[in-house]
């Protein structure tokens, strides 16, 4: 059972807007960043998303974070095919002193 | 360019010890925290702990402490993951990440930001 609690597929066509969602507690989301990674199929993760809305360079911006208390959520907008991959929130748990994930997101372009 | 190369793929048997590497290059190795992170089978990211190289200083994970080894050597910038006996729950893919330091209002922590390309390690009979 992961501390983060994500939904476990989501999904949408080409051009739609779909959004993941990231629950936690005051120790991890309500005190702390929200990051975001992508799991390409096959592949290592990616930074997707840091300090709860900041995209790295080189992330398009069809891709926004947001948090709220103890959530947070991830916005795709214009789907396209190449985002379907796993998406994966994580922050810092000040109980457990260490970064906690969510269970991840299986996202399918449909 | 950042690069993290871990070592290749391992086959082993229960009871077995093995360590495992990431061989970092293109930055300053000893200014950033090196950790790994477990993917089983299907299933998704833990975190496992991580390395401080310029001082060794060592964290783990909870889920993690006592069952592993992390360490950094900086002579060579690689950063180890290591089992003195091995169970066939370790199955797993394994990476590697640099940790970039970030701070919230109350404390600084690390975060993984660039992650190696994996190695599998099965453990069988």
């Amino acid at each position: 059972q992961s501390v983060l609690t994500q939904p476990p597929s989501a999904s949408g066509t080409p051009g739609q807007r779909v959004a993941i969602s990231c629950s936690g507690s005051t120790s991890n989301i309500g005190s702390n960043y929200v990051y975001w990674y992508q799991q390409l199929p096959g592949t290592a993760p990616k930074l997707l998303m840091l300090r709860n809305n900041q995209r790295p360079s080189g992330v398009p911006d069809r891709f926004s974070g947001s948090k709220s208390d103890t959530s947070a959520s991830l916005a795709i907008t214009g789907l396209r095919s190449e985002d379907e991959a796993d998406y994966y929130c994580a922050a810092w748990d000040d109980s457990l002193s260490g970064v906690v994930f969510g269970g991840g997101t299986q996202l399918t372009v449909l | 360019e950042v690069q993290l190369v871990q070592s290749g793929a391992e086959l082993k048997k229960p009871g077995e010890s093995l360590r495992i590497s990431c061989k970092a290059s293109g930055y300053s190795f000893t200014n950033y925290w090196i950790g790994w992170v477990r993917q089983m089978p299907g299933k998704g990211l833990e975190w496992m702990g991580i390395i401080n190289p310029g001082d060794s200083d060592t964290r783990y994970s909870p889920s993690f402490q006592g069952q592993v080894t992390i360490s950094a050597d900086k002579s060579i910038t690689t950063a180890y993951l290591q089992w003195s006996s091995l169970r066939a729950s370790d199955t797993a893919m394994y990476y590697c990440a640099r940790h970039t330091e970030d701070c919230s209002s109350n404390l600084c922590y690390a975060i993984p930001e660039r992650w190696g390309q994996g190695t599998l390690v099965t453990v069988s009979s």
